[in-house]
């Protein structure tokens, strides 16, 4: 398996615009979850789904991120506006049953806003 | 909720010598714990998890971890270090059984 794979590596853009962040998890797993890394703020959970559901959307910072997950294969997490403050790694995993089971993460977008 | 704690943002080392990577959690059910580890520019990786069965648990790379319940712990160990362990290490406990709450993290510095 490829494993968890997402895109861009690497997104730099200009405050305001609209970034759309894309994940593939592995076929298969039923979880698939959205973390930011920071210096400041370490790894924070955004929101996970199950099944293609979203379970728990708490950790979204604000109106201006949101996350869909169409089918078992495909999820994006969305940012519209930009701020320059959600200059951050941004990770998906995914898990074959949820938070006892291992999950496996992808390399990760590094998002820079300017 | 559960919640771990990382003692040490920094731990350095000598190559060859012991690691010990400290962290405590609080759980108010028995708990699954995990150890992982994020190289430069990488995704996190499991290293090793804890599910109730033994209360040594081994990992890759050689590292292990012991579960303790009257201390809270679930301090990570390795004999002897490699220059190739220098990363950041996270702790992490499962909540709910459906996701993973995560320590702020340790890295090591690993030094010839």
């Amino acid at each position: 398996d490829a494993g968890v794979i997402q895109s861009p590596r690497h997104e730099v853009t200009e405050m305001g615009q609209e970034v759309t962040l894309r994940c593939k998890p592995i076929s298969g797993h039923d979880y698939l979850f959205w973390y930011r890394q920071t210096m400041m703020r370490g790894l924070e959970l955004l929101i996970y789904f199950n099944n293609n559901v979203p379970i728990d959307d708490s950790g979204m910072p604000e109106d201006r991120f949101s996350a869909k997950m169409p089918n078992a294969s495909f999820s994006t997490l969305k940012i519209q506006p930009s701020e320059p403050r959600d200059s951050a790694v941004y990770f998906c995993a995914s898990s074959l049953e949820g938070g006892a089971y291992e999950q496996y993460f992808g390399p990760g977008t590094r998002l820079t806003v300017t | 909720a559960q919640s771990v704690t990382q003692l040490g943002s920094h731990v350095s080392v000598s190559e060859g010598a012991l690691v010990l990577l400290r962290c405590n959690y609080s759980s108010s059910v028995p708990p699954y714990l995990f150890w992982y580890v994020q190289y430069p520019n990488q995704g996190l990786q499991l290293l090793l998890k804890y599910t109730s069965a033994a209360t040594l648990v081994k990992g890759i790379n050689g590292f292990e971890a012991e579960f303790k319940k009257s201390e809270t712990s679930f301090h990570l160990t390795k004999p002897s270090a490699h220059m190739s362990d220098a990363a950041e290490y996270f702790c992490a406990v499962s909540e709910g059984f459906q996701k993973l709450v995560f320590g702020t993290g340790t890295r090591l510095l690993v030094s010839p």
